[in-house]
């Protein structure tokens, strides 16, 4: 089955910094790449995805990047604010016709932004 | 109520105790999961269940049985739980596969079980 690796397990950054978390798949097969945020005593979100056909999706401060060659994602944030401050999962799927729902996780990234 | 409801959201039982876990959705999704989330792993799904027919058993323990009487309703029963089954248990649901999928998934608040 898919593997989903993530690092790193803790990031810390100063307010205005970038961020960066990267994830590596197993499954060659995997084609839809989500990033779930989870700030503490809430549930996880959906901040960005990705699908295997492109390369790269922007959306405001945070952007994602795909390398289908060598099986790794990244999550980039930039310009943190401390309410950026929360545990990041990112995901892999296969998506498409009768195929459904199982998303495999990283182990989460704790990400702290010091005002 | 909107989004993904979930309840109780705190429960604390024995071993030998039968309890159940409910989660409802309320976006007219088609597909429900049970997600395991425990401070040494990360979110470990446990079933899947699309149009109330489970499509995923991820190898979990017989002690967890799971119910999807329809699309909008799912439960998970619980018995002779042992104290490391103790954790967050989420409940998600999207609209997937078929005409306006988007992939999504929405989370519940959560369950916070602890086993004694």
């Amino acid at each position: 089955g898919e593997n989903v690796e993530q690092h790193p397990s803790t990031l810390s950054v100063q307010e205005g910094d970038s961020a960066v978390i990267k994830c590596t798949y197993s499954d060659s097969a995997s084609n839809y790449f989500p990033w779930y945020k989870q700030e503490l005593g809430k549930r996880p979100q959906l901040i960005i995805d990705i699908r295997s056909n492109v390369g790269e999706k922007k959306d405001q401060r945070i952007a994602v990047t795909l390398n289908k060659t060598a099986k790794h994602f990244s999550l980039h944030i930039t310009e943190t604010q401390p309410e950026d401050s929360a545990v990041y999962f990112c995901a892999a799927s296969i998506r498409g016709g009768t195929s459904y729902g199982k998303l495999t996780f990283g182990q989460g990234t704790i990400l702290t932004v010091h005002p | 109520e909107t989004g993904v409801t979930q309840t109780p959201r705190h429960l604390v039982m024995g071993m030998t105790n039968k309890k159940s876990l409910k989660c409802e959705q309320h976006l007219g999704h088609n597909a429900m999961y049970w997600y395991k989330q425990s401070a040494k792993k990360p979110l470990e799904l446990m079933f899947v269940y699309n149009f109330k027919e489970q499509t995923e058993n991820n190898s979990v323990p017989s002690r967890f049985s799971p119910e999807c009487p329809n699309s909008s309703h799912l439960f998970l029963h619980l018995h002779t739980l042992q104290p490391e089954d103790s954790a967050l248990y989420l409940c998600a649901s999207s609209q997937d596969g078929g005409q306006g999928r988007t992939y999504e998934q929405y989370f519940g608040p959560g369950t916070r079980l602890t086993v004694t």
